[in-house]
């Protein structure tokens, strides 16, 4: 598509409930990240794509966060048990290559609220 | 460490009046990338500019304009004529390996 696209934009959800949010990247950007933006503060790295495979997911806070990207376009950050600490606001970026020379592209976001 | 900071939390301006945006960041790397993001009340994070390491020149698009020195570690950003449109906050970002350092961001409001 012609931008990062991520849905839901906004997802309520109650506590100890399992969510996922969606990211379609732009076609083509083999490189594809997830940040997550509390309120008030910059984005923090979670997880990044290369392809298919997570090359670097240090930034997930847990076990109960888990990214997937199985063929390399659409990626999926799922979350269990959500607690009230995960309400933030949920960027995808992506990129042609690892975004060293190239630019990176956010999504407009999808705004978790855990109630 | 790899680290961004933007000191002001908050700039309120009137329209047409300039604003710097302060930028200061820490990185043991000889070679990096600094950019420039705005985030409007819509939410998406909107590229402005990215300079890497070895580019000291000053930069300027339209009322935009950049200002790097490595000797004090800064990427200051200044809008000059500021119109309501600009209102949005805007962030600083280092990039290390693959992934960016933001900083807290900026707050711009500026009044008609």
């Amino acid at each position: 598509g012609a931008g990062v696209s991520q849905t839901p934009s906004n997802k309520v959800t109650e506590k100890g409930k399992y969510v996922e949010l969606r990211c379609d990247p732009i076609s083509g950007h083999t490189a594809l990240y997830w940040y997550r933006q509390s309120l008030g503060q910059g984005p923090e790295f979670l997880i990044y794509f290369q392809g298919t495979g997570a090359a670097d997911d240090s930034g997930l806070p847990n076990d109960r966060f888990f990214a997937v990207r199985p063929e390399g376009s659409v990626s999926t950050l799922k979350i269990q048990r959500t607690e009230r600490g995960d309400s933030a606001v949920y960027l995808c970026a992506s990129s042609k290559q690892g975004g060293q020379s190239y630019g990176y592209t956010f999504g407009s976001g999808t705004r978790l609220t855990v109630v | 460490a790899q680290k961004v900071t933007q000191a002001q939390t908050e700039i309120s301006v009137v329209e047409k009046e300039d604003v710097t945006l302060d930028c200061v960041y820490e990185t043991r790397d000889t070679t990096y990338y600094l950019f420039w993001y705005k985030q409007p009340p819509s939410g998406e994070l909107v590229f402005l500019i990215r300079r890497n390491s070895f580019d000291e020149q000053n930069e300027i698009s339209g009322r935009y304009s950049w200002n790097f020195q490595k000797s004090t570690s800064s990427f200051n950003f200044t809008i000059t004529a500021s119109q309501v449109v600009d209102s949005a906050v805007y962030f600083c970002a280092l990039r290390y390996d693959y992934k960016l350092s933001f900083g807290a961001g900026t707050t711009v409001t500026v009044r008609a």
